[in-house]
């Protein structure tokens, strides 16, 4: 099975920053079977990014998504005040799905 | 715009079983694979099931730590997935998303019930 790894844990940043946030496999992963998902308090998951780097719809182009083979990266440009929250990445591989274990984004 | 709606949880003791139900709306639920995913309280996701759709064979995987305990499946005509748990632990109390999958994604999401396993 394979095992994603986010860090940092928690990113404390500030409206109008730039969050860059990691996701780390262990061992490689298809760049088409990764995503990324928003949790915010109280709300069900949302997809943010599939295919490491396409975005889902109706999401704002400050969120974006790269990387290959074991390290992907989401990134938001500037922080809006609704995008506080927690982040899921997540991957497909042998009939199986796993979730990182998540990274909170709170306002500095 | 589509709509997942779960529902059948509750506060179950260990050791018994409980059905919950996921209403589709908004889009050809008979052509999409769909998946459970659970979030223990103040914990992350983990992924429980996926059942494909029967024009891709309609088989079903699972993840290990509820293997042969709970069985997806879908009623095409009602629109309807379904979770079947049996011999319900106390570490399945959790939050049950239904989700459906784009490719190798969950594109949408229900609002989540819970699921609780105590004595």
């Amino acid at each position: 099975e394979i095992v994603l790894t986010q860090s940092p844990g928690t990113l404390s940043l500030s409206p109008g920053e730039r969050a860059t946030l990691s996701c780390r496999a262990s061992q490689s992963v298809s760049s088409s079977f990764l995503a990324w998902y928003q949790q915010r308090p109280g709300q069900a998951p949302r997809l943010l990014i599939y295919g490491a780097s396409s975005r889902a719809t109706g999401i704002p182009d400050r969120f974006s998504g790269s990387g290959s083979g074991t390290d992907f990266t989401l990134t938001i440009s500037r922080l809006e005040p609704e995008d506080f929250a927690v982040y899921y990445c997540q991957q497909y591989g042998s009939s199986l799905y796993t979730f990182g274990q998540g990274t909170k984004l709170e306002i500095k | 715009e589509g709509q997942l709606v779960e529902s059948g949880g509750g506060l179950v003791k260990p050791g018994g079983s409980l059905r919950l139900s996921c209403a589709a709306s908004g889009f050809t639920f008979s052509n999409a694979w769909m998946s459970w995913v659970r979030q223990a309280p103040g914990k992350g996701l983990e992924w429980v099931g996926r059942i494909k759709s029967k024009t891709d064979g309609g088989t079903t995987d699972y993840a290990a730590p509820v293997k042969g305990r709970f069985t997806i499946s879908r009623d095409d005509s009602k629109n309807t997935l379904y979770l079947q748990m049996n011999s319900l632990k106390t570490e399945d109390t959790a939050v049950y998303y239904c989700t459906k999958l784009r490719g190798y994604a969950f594109d949408m999401w229900g609002q989540g019930t819970m699921v609780t396993v105590s004595s």
